[in-house]
């Protein structure tokens, strides 16, 4: 089965400053990849997503990238601000919302002041 | 995208009882997923439940421990069984709104087992 690796654990940046999660799937059927933030006491929070038809996709400050021959893909956050610290999750399926979803391990991001 | 429904949002239960979360959704879905979040972990896939048909357990879940209903396309529900200390974790509904689509999360069930 699919398996999401996900880097790094965590990651502390100033406001304002840009940050970068990075993960690798296995499983070369994958074709869809979200990103998904989840603050505490609540539930995960779609940001962003990408198929395997698109190389990279930006939303405002948010954007994603995705190199199918290294089977990998990253969350791009420019311009930090306190309330984008959460958790951060990537996943990877086969045909979006009609399979299931594996997730990487997460990503603690905290942006301080 | 679909507006989820979680009920309860958290609860305290006794060792050796019993829990069943419920999932209520603002549309018909085909798929919905059920998932555990063990504290401070990922998100885990307990089982797929569609709608007409027995849900699909992942390896290290079985339906003895996890029975889950989906009597309709708006509506399931995950029961823990013969709950342990164990079994304290977020539980989490998802739906699936076809290919062309993405996944949306419920706000979570916090489960405390003592």
């Amino acid at each position: 089965g699919e398996n999401v690796e996900q880097h790094p654990s965590t990651l502390s940046v100033q406001e304002g400053d840009s940050a970068v999660i990075k993960c690798t799937y296995s499983d070369s059927a994958s074709n869809y990849f979200p990103w998904y933030k989840q603050e505490l006491g609540k539930g995960p929070q779609l940001i962003i997503d990408i198929r395997s038809n698109v190389g990279e996709k930006k939303d405002q400050r948010i954007a994603v990238t995705l190199n199918k021959t290294a089977k990998h893909f990253s969350l791009h956050i420019t311009e930090t601000q306190p309330e984008d610290s959460a958790v951060y999750f990537c996943a990877a399926s086969r045909g979006g919302g009609g399979n299931k979803l594996t997730f990487g391990t997460g990503t603690q991001l905290k942006v301080e002041l | 995208s679909a507006v989820i429904s979680q009920k309860p949002s958290r609860d305290i239960c006794q060792r050796g009882t019993s829990l069943t979360i419920q999932c209520q959704v603002d549309s018909q879905v085909t798929m919905m997923f059920w998932y555990r979040q063990q504290p401070g972990q990922s998100l885990t896939l307990i089982a797929t439940a569609n709608q007409g048909s027995e849900a699909t357990y992942e390896s290290g879940f079985v339906i003895d421990k996890f029975p889950i209903s989906r009597p309709n396309l708006t509506f399931s529900t995950l029961t823990v069984s013969n709950m342990s200390p164990e079994d304290s974790s977020i539980y989490l509904c998802s739906v699936g709104q076809g290919a062309d689509y993405g996944y949306t999360f419920g706000s979570g069930t916090r489960l405390t087992v003592v």
